[in-house]
């Protein structure tokens, strides 16, 4: 069975940019969280989508958009990129088997660098 | 608001020489302790969760406990394989987003 699969892996941006970030869940899950992870924050929770609705969302500026397909794609959005938002982005799916045994997986992130 | 705190930051062991790390966390109605690893370069990887006060689980050399206000991720004789970065994190109340800490850097030396 595939993981969860992030593109693009790398990224480089300049100031002012925007930038669009995919991920695919793996198959059968149907909510997408993501994270940012930065060496002096760690992982940070943006948001969460399930069924095509954003069901949480964490306290990042209103830069940061994401959506959810009705296959359950996920895409999340920054706009007027900063130098702060260099970081690693990270998309976790999960079954939503009800709130406690809603373990996420992870993929191998997007790496984003803003110059 | 959730709180995680992971310590040490850093921890380099002999290989074989087994050690503990420490998670601290303060939240309103656990509904769950997770316990990852991540290599450089890749996104976490799930280990264990845990859900209630004196509940333990083992995979291979790590093993996971948990208390009201924190849990342990143990290692018995380590190898160098088990270099990696250790992430603690709490789900709480009704809400489904994870609150992680910092994380701990393990290395293991041959």
């Amino acid at each position: 069975k595939a993981g969860v699969t992030q593109t693009p892996r790398y990224l480089i941006k300049t100031r002012g940019q925007q930038v669009t970030l995919s991920c695919s869940p793996i198959s059968g899950h149907r909510s997408v969280s993501w994270y940012q992870q930065t060496p002096g924050q760690g992982l940070q929770f943006l948001f969460e989508y399930f069924s095509e609705t954003q069901r949480n969302k964490g306290n990042f500026p209103g830069r940061f958009s994401g959506r959810q397909f009705s296959n359950s794609r996920s895409e999340m959005n920054v706009s007027t990129l900063e130098l702060g938002d260099s970081a690693l982005y990270l998309c976790a799916s999960s079954l939503n088997e009800g709130v406690a045994k809603n373990i996420q997986y992870f993929g191998a992130g997007t790496r984003l660098s803003v110059l | 608001e959730d709180q995680v705190t992971q310590s040490p930051e850093a921890l380099r062991l002999q290989e074989g020489e087994s050690s503990s790390l420490n998670c601290s966390y303060t939240v309103s109605g656990l509904r769950g302790l997770f316990w990852y690893r991540q290599d450089p370069g890749k996104g976490p990887e799930f280990l264990f969760t845990l859900y209630s006060a004196g509940e333990e689980k083992e995979k291979e050399r790590l093993k996971a406990t948990l208390t009201k206000k924190e849990s342990f991720l143990h290692i018995t004789a380590p190898k160098p394989e088990d270099s990696a970065t250790y992430l603690c994190a709490v789900r709480g109340g009704a809400n489904s987003k994870l609150t992680f800490g910092k994380g701990i850097t393990l290395s293991v030396r041959p």
